[in-house]
């Protein structure tokens, strides 16, 4: 079947620390794309890729870093520098279209609990 | 900053009723889509529309969009309990090269 897995579903963290979220798509989509998502609210972009080895800040970039090394994979990475870390983050793909009409596909999602 | 703007932000009815959702966007766009999130899962797209389209129908769902009025509605035909869920709207921005989500419509449909 194929898809976008993120993973870990649930992840804890002390403050200070690093973690890194994996996102893998086999739909072999060029674009893809890291939401987060705090209760009750819309969501917010991070991260998104168009190319592999080339990415684009989102709206709330600090504290996240990605990187873009093969097309199915683009992983999160969440900073010590990142304020309040606490969400449930997002991964999509999606095509690139000559239209701007992206029909996004998400993962499931990655719950992060800062203790 | 949000994009869209959905209205309600809660919404709830009994089985078998209709439920209508707006989105207020902001700037131009060229499409608009919809999206369900069930609770603690990731979003499923449901239906684009483009600007030149200003009524579209999925099944139960039918969206209209009114670009003078920077607005767009979602109606669900019929409700069903399992359609309980968040919905967003989403549209293009930075050139169309990501989507930005609204604030989203909390629905639950009671039996």
């Amino acid at each position: 079947d194929g898809g976008i897995t993120q993973s870990p579903k649930y992840l804890f963290r002390k403050e200070g620390q690093n973690v890194t979220l994996s996102c893998e798509q086999n739909l072999n989509h060029d674009a893809m794309y890291w939401y987060r998502q705090d209760p009750g609210q819309g969501l917010r972009l991070i991260y998104y890729s168009q190319i592999v080895n080339d990415f684009q800040k989102g709206d709330i970039a600090e504290g996240y870093s990605v990187s873009r090394e093969k097309k199915e994979s683009f992983p999160l990475t969440v900073t010590s520098a990142q304020k309040n870390p606490t969400a449930f983050y997002l991964c999509a793909s999606s095509i690139v279209g000559n239209s701007g009409a992206n029909v996004l596909t998400f993962g499931a999602g990655s719950r992060l609990t800062v203790l | 900053s949000q994009q869209g703007e959905e209205d309600p932000q809660a919404l709830s009815i009994q089985e078998g009723e209709n439920a209508t959702m707006n989105c207020s966007y902001k700037t131009s766009i060229n499409n608009l889509q919809w999206y369900r999130q069930n609770s603690g899962r990731g979003l499923v797209h449901l239906i684009l529309i483009r600007s030149n389209e200003r009524e579209k129908h999925s099944g139960r769902l039918r969206v209209t969009l009114d670009t003078s009025k920077k607005s767009s509605s979602l109606l669900i035909t019929a409700s069903r309990a399992a359609d309980t869920a968040s919905y967003f709207c989403a549209t293009p921005t930075g050139g169309g090269n990501k989507l930005t989500f609204g604030t989203g419509t909390q629905l639950k449909v009671e039996l």
